[in-house]
């Protein structure tokens, strides 16, 4: 059974640090394209970033770019997202998902609060 | 970036009955290597997003055949023949020809 678990979520201040952790097992965790999408009520889905299958490709969306960084362990069946200089409106439910295409299995999501 | 705006926003239905979710982007979704990658998104209360249809028209393992998807280019539908209870939720549809973007959602009510 694929499964990811998210975790590192939490309550942060402005300006502060966060490192999210995405367990994945149940599949060939290297074969995968894997991404970072985080949801708000108010924005919907929003996609944040995603890697290729050996970490040489790497792509975040716009609103993050400089300040968070997705990375890959292939020996360890994990994802990671390095957030940096947080701001208010990066609170949202992050959830990692594998496919690049098609996001075919999602986690359960971790929360991120970014407020003073 | 790519605009993707879903209609109805709001879908009450009879059990029983049929629905139909739209989805329209703001540019052709045929990608360079000839596939069309929008997919079709289920979000029941409290649960992640689960992957109903995937490039246009094909159901992802275990998802029934009540769900179909259909469309070309920038113009996409989702249907469901029959809608049961456990389809409450909101539906997504989501493009990743191009970097990665979702519609607002649409939320599946019963009547």
């Amino acid at each position: 059974e694929v499964q990811l678990v998210e975790s590192g979520g939490g309550l942060v201040q402005p300006g502060g640090s966060l490192r999210l952790s995405c367990a994945a097992s149940g599949f060939t965790f290297s074969d995968y394209w894997l991404n970072w999408v985080r949801q708000t009520p108010a924005k919907g889905l929003e996609w944040v970033a995603n890697i290729n299958q050996d970490g040489s490709e790497k792509y975040h969306v716009d609103s993050v770019k400089g300040r968070f960084t997705i990375s890959r362990d292939n020996a360890k069946n994990s994802l990671f997202l390095q957030m940096n200089s947080l701001r208010v409106e990066d609170t949202a439910v992050y959830y990692c998902a594998r496919g690049g295409t098609s996001s075919t299995y999602w986690g359960q999501g971790t929360l991120v609060t970014v407020s003073s | 970036d790519i605009v993707m705006t879903q209609t109805p926003l709001s879908s009450p239905v009879t059990l029983g009955q049929p629905a139909s979710i739209s989805c329209r982007s703001s540019q052709s979704l045929v990608h360079s290597d000839g596939n069309t990658y929008l997919s079709w998104l289920q979000q029941r209360p409290g649960q992640p997003p689960r992957l109903l249809i995937y490039k246009i028209s094909n159901r992802f393992s275990g998802v029934p055949d009540r769900f179909s998807g259909s469309g070309a280019g920038t113009d996409f539908t989702l249907k469901i023949s029959r809608v049961e209870a456990e389809d409450v939720g909101v539906y997504y549809c989501m493009q990743a020809t191009h970097f990665p973007t979702f519609g607002q959602g649409t939320r599946l009510e019963i009547k």
